[in-house]
């Protein structure tokens, strides 16, 4: 079956330092991943998007890769900052049942706790 | 502008009675996505719409859950019968392009379900 893996435990870092989150998925072969990140209590709010054909994705401190022989997404955030701690979800688009049309199915998500 | 909302935030409902959470999305965004979201997970797709059509509704778990987007923007998510299990945060987004994967996704705030 299709699954979309973020590492479950909580990631703590120091601030100034870079975070790196993986995620990782197995029977897919999507042609997008995005990234977005979640605040306690609010939607997820898009940060990158990749295509399968890109290997990398910068934008401001953020950084994406995209493996897809590895099948995996490293997420990075450089120089982080104690705002940047939230939790972050990766996703990939799914053939939808039936039309062959896409939607996005999103991982578990990791929570990244910047510490000043 | 405004983003995504949805009504109500909050609903306490008894065990066997039918609710309707409405989602009102970006002016202008075509397609329309409904996921529900357990603490501590992602996201985990329902259904999602194109115009008024629905598209998928793969990840609706029974046949108690059904939706609708009559006019093409305003969405209704029923849930007939409504057990415990059901008690979750219910989250819509909408995506200016047609879901393909590589489309923005907006989320609302969510309505948090509780069936008693």
């Amino acid at each position: 079956s299709q699954k979309i893996e973020q590492n479950s435990e909580a990631l703590n870092i120091q601030e100034g330092k870079t975070a790196t989150l993986t995620c990782n998925y197995t029977n897919y072969s999507p042609a997008y991943l995005q990234w977005y990140r979640q605040d306690p209590g609010r939607g997820p709010v898009f940060l990158l998007l990749i295509r399968e054909n890109e290997k990398e994705k910068r934008k401001e401190r953020l950084k994406v890769t995209f493996d897809t022989t590895l099948k995996q997404s490293l997420f990075h955030i450089t120089a982080s900052q104690p705002a940047d701690s939230a939790t972050y979800l990766c996703a990939l688009d799914k053939v939808g049942f039936g039309t062959g049309r896409r939607a996005l199915t999103f991982g578990s998500g990791t929570r990244l706790q910047v510490q000043p | 502008g405004a983003g995504v909302s949805q009504s109500p935030r909050y609903k306490v409902t008894k065990r066997g009675q039918d609710v309707a959470l409405r989602c009102d999305p970006i002016s202008g965004h075509v397609s329309l996505y409904w996921y529900r979201q357990a603490l501590g997970q992602g996201p985990e797709f329902l259904t999602y719409f194109n115009y008024e059509a629905q598209q998928d509704k793969s990840g609706l778990p029974n046949d108690r859950f059904s939706a609708e987007r009559p006019e093409g923007s305003i969405s209704t998510l029923t849930i007939q019968r409504t057990e415990q299990r059901d008690s979750a945060m219910y989250r819509c987004a909408s995506s200016l392009d047609l879901a393909g994967g590589s489309e923005t996704q907006y989320f609302g705030p969510g309505t948090r379900l509780l069936v008693l």
